[in-house]
This record gives C-alpha cells, structure tokens and sequence, in this order.
C-alpha cells in the first residue's frame, strides 16, 4: 500500500511570501490532518478533514493559512503571507476513519524555512 | 486544554541499556494513547493502548497504560544504535473532533 504522499519537501521563502503544500492521503482514508512541527516541539493539528468537511480547524491561523480538500482526496495548505515564526515541518497525516481504533499514517512533511 | 507531558526531554544510554521514557497526560474525553517513532523523518506508530494495565509489546519495545495516574511508560530494552530517535506520546481525545495532542518528545540517542 502506497503511503502518504506530501511535496515539496523542501521550500525556502522571504517572509511576506506565499506557498503551498499538497498532500495526497492513504487510498480510501477518509480522514486528513495537518500538522505543524517546530523544532524541539511534538506536531500540533491545524486542521481536520472528514472527505472534503473541516471538522476541527480551531487551531489553525485563519488570518495566513488555508486549507483545502476540494474532491474529499488530496489537499492543499497554504500560507500567505509567512512569517518567520511559520518556520516549521508540515506533516499531513491520514487515516481510515475517526473511529478512535485507528492510528494515523504520517507522510514525510515539507520542511519550510521562512527567512 | 489538553496536555500530554513527556520525560525526560532527552536521555543518551549505551548499546544493551535499557531505558523507560514517560508520557502523563491531562485530557478531557480520553480515548486511547499512542507511542510514536520520529527520526529524522514522519512518526512512525508504535503503539496504541487504551485499556489499564495491559501491556502491549513487540520485541524489545512494551508500553502500558496507567489509566487512573494518567500515564504511560514506553520500555525499550536491549538498545541498539537503530533505537536513536524522538519518541512521541500522543492522546486521542473523543468528542466531535477526535483529535490527537502530541508531547514534546524524548530525544533518545544510543551510543556504540
């Protein structure tokens, strides 16, 4: 089974710039997370997808980041503009269904560096 | 607001230690507790425990859930160099959003 597929995996911006991050989910998973890691901290959700409805976006910048999963399968994130504080690894992560049995698959992360 | 702390922050040992880090946890609707591997890379899962006291292992690596203290233990005995990595504690909350609350980590590094 083919894993989680996230690109870039490296992007380098100047602050005030915009980007974009896709994922593309686990076959068949119905649920897709983001996640924000800072270095030295564990990932923090961003937000929640069920197919293609946010169930939980309470943690995400809503005034800079976006995210998508127009057709419930992949998605997009996107911040605009970045700050340098937004320097971080972007994990998406899927999973089969919200049923608390199943754990998440994690794809490699975008690591972006805001300068 | 849920909270899942991890310890020691870091912990360095020698090939054939055996070592045990710490997760507590603070959370409102706690559903399960999962263990996670990070190198240099995505987590990777280990395990997920939900009930007290029943101890889930695979091969050098077992964790256990403490469901009334609010803690889990990960035991990794026998380390080897291949061991070195963050090891994530995170918990599964129930609710609408059935979102997952990660600790800072333990950065273990095994030494030759």
């Amino acid at each position: 089974e083919a894993g989680v597929a996230q690109s870039p995996r490296y992007k380098i911006i100047e602050k005030r710039q915009s980007v974009a991050f896709w994922c593309n989910p686990i076959s068949g998973h119905a649920t897709l997370y983001w996640y924000q890691q800072i270095l030295g901290q564990g990932p923090k959700l961003l937000i929640q997808f069920q197919n293609n409805g946010v169930v939980d976006d309470s943690q995400l910048p809503k005034d800079r980041f976006s995210a998508e999963r127009l057709k419930g399968v992949d998605s997009t994130l996107k911040i605009q503009p970045a700050k340098l504080e937004d320097s971080a690894v972007y994990l998406c992560a899927s999973s089969p269904s919200r049923q608390i049995t199943y754990e998440q698959y994690f794809g490699p992360g975008t690591r972006l560096t805001v300068t | 607001e849920d909270k899942v702390v991890q310890s020691p922050l870091s912990l360095v040992v020698h090939e054939g230690d055996t070592v045990t880090l710490n997760c507590s946890y603070e959370v409102t609707n706690f559903r399960s507790l999962l263990w996670y591997k990070q190198e240099k890379k995505a987590p990777t899962f280990l395990f997920m425990l939900t009930s007290s006291g029943i101890e889930k292992k695979s091969g050098r690596l077992s964790s256990i859930l403490d469901k009334k203290e609010l803690f889990s233990i990960l035991n990794i005995t026998a380390t080897q160099t291949g061991d070195s990595a963050v090891y994530l504690c995170a918990v599964l909350s129930s609710g609408s959003a059935r979102q997952l609350t990660f600790g800072s980590g333990t950065q273990l590094t095994v030494l030759p």
